[in-house]
């Protein structure tokens, strides 16, 4: 089963505008992460947020995490044709080591 | 650094045949994962190793898959017999749990398999 719910599933923007995820989960988390997987590649890590962490940067990269309405949002900035890609929110719930991985955003960035 | 290696890349088979796939994690990661990702999905967990022992195979539909890590290094999952539901991309991801508890977990570019 698939805890996480990415919100927009596909998205489509003009290079340059700034892109924004969400991802909602049901129980209580250690920490969530976010990935990248490009058409018929592994995915990638990009950033893991703690859940007393409430905002996080990383380059471009902008999370948040809101633990009182288990959500979460991936801000890219500037986007770039290169930033085409899905972006998966995962989980990783209270004491345990997995990952529940969301079902992804397909974000386009149009030059 | 070298990252997960995963081989083949892509394989196609009929349904009843059997097949097999190869993981080679990150140097040094005592935690390697196998994951399904169906199409339109994200990645679901099948089996998890520390060193060469499965610690959680549950998601695991042990009647026709099995996995192993002889050694604790490289990983061989396998399907026998394959069936039409059966494709979709298997992903290999390895991990060196770091302090608290949090781990980032590394992905090989998977295998595709399409069975006919």
């Amino acid at each position: 089963s698939q805890q996480g719910e990415e919100d927009p599933q596909a998205l489509s923007i003009q290079e340059g505008e700034n892109a924004t995820m969400n991802c909602s989960y049901k129980t209580s988390i250690n920490n969530l992460q976010w990935y990248r997987q490009n058409s018929g590649r592994g995915l990638v890590h990009l950033i893991l947020i703690r859940s007393n962490e409430r905002e996080k940067h990383s380059g471009r990269l902008r999370v948040t995490l809101d633990t009182s309405k288990k959500s979460s949002s991936l801000l890219i900035t500037a986007s770039r044709a290169a930033d085409t890609a899905s972006y998966f929110c995962a989980t990783a719930p209270d004491s345990s080591y997995k990952l529940i991985f969301g079902s992804g955003t397909r974000l386009l960035v149009r030059p | 650094e070298a990252g997960v290696v995963q081989s083949p890349r892509y394989k196609i088979i009929e349904k009843k045949q059997p097949v097999a796939f190869w993981c080679n994690p990150i140097s040094g990661h005592n935690t390697l994962y196998w994951y399904r990702q169906n199409l339109g999905q994200g990645p679901e967990l099948l089996i998890r190793y520390e060193n060469e022992e499965a610690v959680d195979d549950s998601q695991l539909p042990k009647d026709r898959f099995s996995a192993e890590r002889l050694k604790g290094v490289d990983s061989t999952l396998k399907i026998q017999p394959a069936e039409l539901g059966d494709s979709a991309v298997y992903l290999c991801a390895s991990s060196s749990l770091g302090r608290e508890g949090t781990d980032t977990q590394y992905f090989g570019p998977g295998t595709r398999l399409t069975v006919l």
